[in-house]
């Protein structure tokens, strides 16, 4: 069973860019949450899609876009990158209504 | 709205010490679940356990145990005879039952075990 993948590892940008996050699903998931981690805080919800819609969204402004695709694999876009936005940014995949959330690995994205 | 609390933020204990890492949780909801993570240096956030909310059996797995509480809303974590690899950040979270699944959590306790 393959867990949780995230690309990339890295990425540096800087202010007003745009970016675009990866991650696969879990074999049998079939909902992604994305959630974004500032350093020494705790993940914060960013959006989460099922059935390639957005399912719910957290306090985050328009810039943060998302996508599911048929496979259930996701992107997480940020456009006009501020400052702020540098963080860990984590996708978790589950099935609906199980409740367990897996995580991957994150991207560290680094905003100049 | 749905709040996690982790009072504690910092814990230094010596190898093989008990530790208990406190929870505390707001929520209107009527069900609810309950997680813990742990989070080593790597970044990757590891599934600990799941509790629902009408399931207040407390539950041991090996060196973990949880203390699920629903009259002070606590869900408390003890790690029993603590190792060196148990040095990480553990979070507590909380989710609604429901189809939309998005999992508050709290600012995470840096639990440091020297040898």
């Amino acid at each position: 069973e393959t867990g949780v993948t995230q690309s990339p590892t890295h990425l540096i940008k800087t202010r007003g860019q745009q970016v675009t996050l990866r991650c696969s699903s879990q074999s049998g998931h079939n909902t992604v949450s994305w959630y974004q981690q500032a350093l020494g805080q705790g993940p914060q919800f960013i959006f989460q899609y099922y059935r390639e819609e957005e399912n719910g969204r957290g306090n985050f402004p328009p810039r943060f876009s998302g996508l599911q695709f048929p496979n259930y694999s996701s992107e997480l876009n940020v456009n006009a990158l501020e400052l702020d936005d540098s963080a860990l940014y984590l996708c978790a995949s589950s099935f609906t209504g199980r409740g367990e959330q897996f995580f991957g690995p994150g991207t560290r994205l680094t905003v100049l | 709205a749905q709040k996690v609390t982790q009072a504690q933020t910092e814990i230094s204990v010596v190898e093989k010490e008990d530790v208990t890492l406190d929870c505390v949780y707001e929520t209107r909801d009527t069900t609810y679940y309950l997680f813990w993570y742990k989070q080593p240096p790597s970044g990757e956030l590891v599934f600990l356990i799941r509790r629902n909310s009408f399931d207040e059996q407390n539950e041991i797995s090996g060196r973990y145990s949880w203390n699920f509480q629903k009259s002070t809303s606590s869900f408390n974590f003890t790690i029993t005879a603590s190792q060196v690899v148990d040095s990480a950040v553990y979070f507590c979270a909380l989710s609604p039952t429901g189809a939309n699944s998005k999992l508050t959590f709290g600012k995470g306790i840096t639990l440091s075990v020297r040898p």
